[in-house]
C-alpha cells in the first residue's frame, strides 16, 4: 500500500519563505502532485514532479527525490492568501491492473500571519 | 484545464434517503473519478467512473451504496444511497486526460445527513 506523511500544521510570516515536506512509501511510483485547498473549496493543482529535481513556477517550487521518497513544496514571498491546506498526492500503479491511482496525504494547514 | 461543475453544491438530507450528485465537464475527458473528503480529512478515492462499463470501486466502497453512472465522456453521477450521518462529507469529482495525467477537481458537493 501507500503511506504519505506531511506535517499537520505550519505557521509562517507574511513575506517569508516556507517549506512543506512530504515523505512517501509506495510501489509503482508514477509521480507526485501538490494541490492547494482553501477552506470550503476544491483542491487546485499546483505542481507535478516525476523526475528528481526542482520544478519552479513563480513563487512556488516543488522538489522530488525518488530514492529518498521525499518531496517538498517551497512557497516564497508568502502572502496572506497563501493560508490554505497543501496536499501531497502520489500517483502509483493500481493493483497491477495497468492503471494508476492518486493517493492523498492528510494535508498541511498553513497559516500565514502578518 | 477543463471547466467542471457539480450539482447540487450542497444539500441537507434525512437519514435513509438517497442523493444523486451530478458532474459535468465542458470537454470530453477520458478519466473521471469520485472522491470523498470527510470533515478535517484528506481526499479518499471512492471509484473510477468508466464510460460504457461498471465503475471500479476502491476498497471499502461498494456499488450498492455508491452507484455510479457515466453515460458519456462529459458526464457522470454518483448516488449516495440509504444515507446515514456518517455519510456527511464533501463529495468531489475529478477529471484527467489519462490515468497518469494531472487531475482537476470540481467544486464539490457538501452533504449533511441528519
Amino acid at each position: 500500500g501507500q503511506n504519505i506523511d506531511q506535517p499537520t500544521e505550519m505557521t509562517a510570516t507574511e513575506g517569508a519563505i516556507v517549506q512543506i515536506n512530504c515523505t512517501y512509501q509506495t510501489s509503482g511510483f508514477n509521480g507526485l502532485f501538490w494541490y492547494q485547498q482553501h477552506a470550503g473549496e476544491a483542491p487546485t493543482f499546483l505542481s507535478y514532479n516525476v523526475l528528481d529535481g526542482l520544478e519552479e513556477k513563480g513563487r512556488f517550487s516543488s522538489f522530488l527525490s525518488r530514492s529518498k521518497g521525499y518531496s517538498y513544496l517551497l512557497l516564497k514571498e508568502l502572502q496572506m492568501k497563501d493560508s490554505a491546506s497543501y496536499l501531497c498526492a502520489v500517483s502509483s500503479a493500481y493493483s497491477g491492473a495497468g492503471s494508476y491511482q492518486l493517493t492523498f496525504g492528510k494535508g498541511t494547514k498553513l497559516s500565514v500571519i502578518p | 484545464s477543463a471547466v467542471i461543475s457539480q450539482k447540487p453544491s450542497r444539500d441537507i438530507c434525512q437519514r435513509g434517503t438517497s442523493l444523486t450528485i451530478q458532474c459535468q465537464v465542458d470537454s470530453q475527458v477520458t478519466m473521471m473519478f469520485w472522491y470523498r473528503q470527510q470533515p478535517g480529512q484528506s481526499l479518499t478515492l471512492i471509484a473510477t467512473a468508466n464510460q460504457g462499463s461498471e465503475a471500479t470501486y476502491e476498497s471499502g466502497f461498494v456499488i450498492d451504496k455508491f452507484p455510479i453512472s457515466r453515460p458519456n465522456l462529459t458526464f457522470s453521477t454518483l448516488t449516495v444511497s440509504n444515507m446515514s450521518p456518517e455519510d456527511s462529507s464533501i463529495y468531489l469529482c475529478s477529471v484527467a486526460g489519462t490515468s497518469t495525467d494531472t487531475q482537476y477537481f470540481g467544486p464539490g458537493t457538501r452533504l449533511t445527513v441528519l
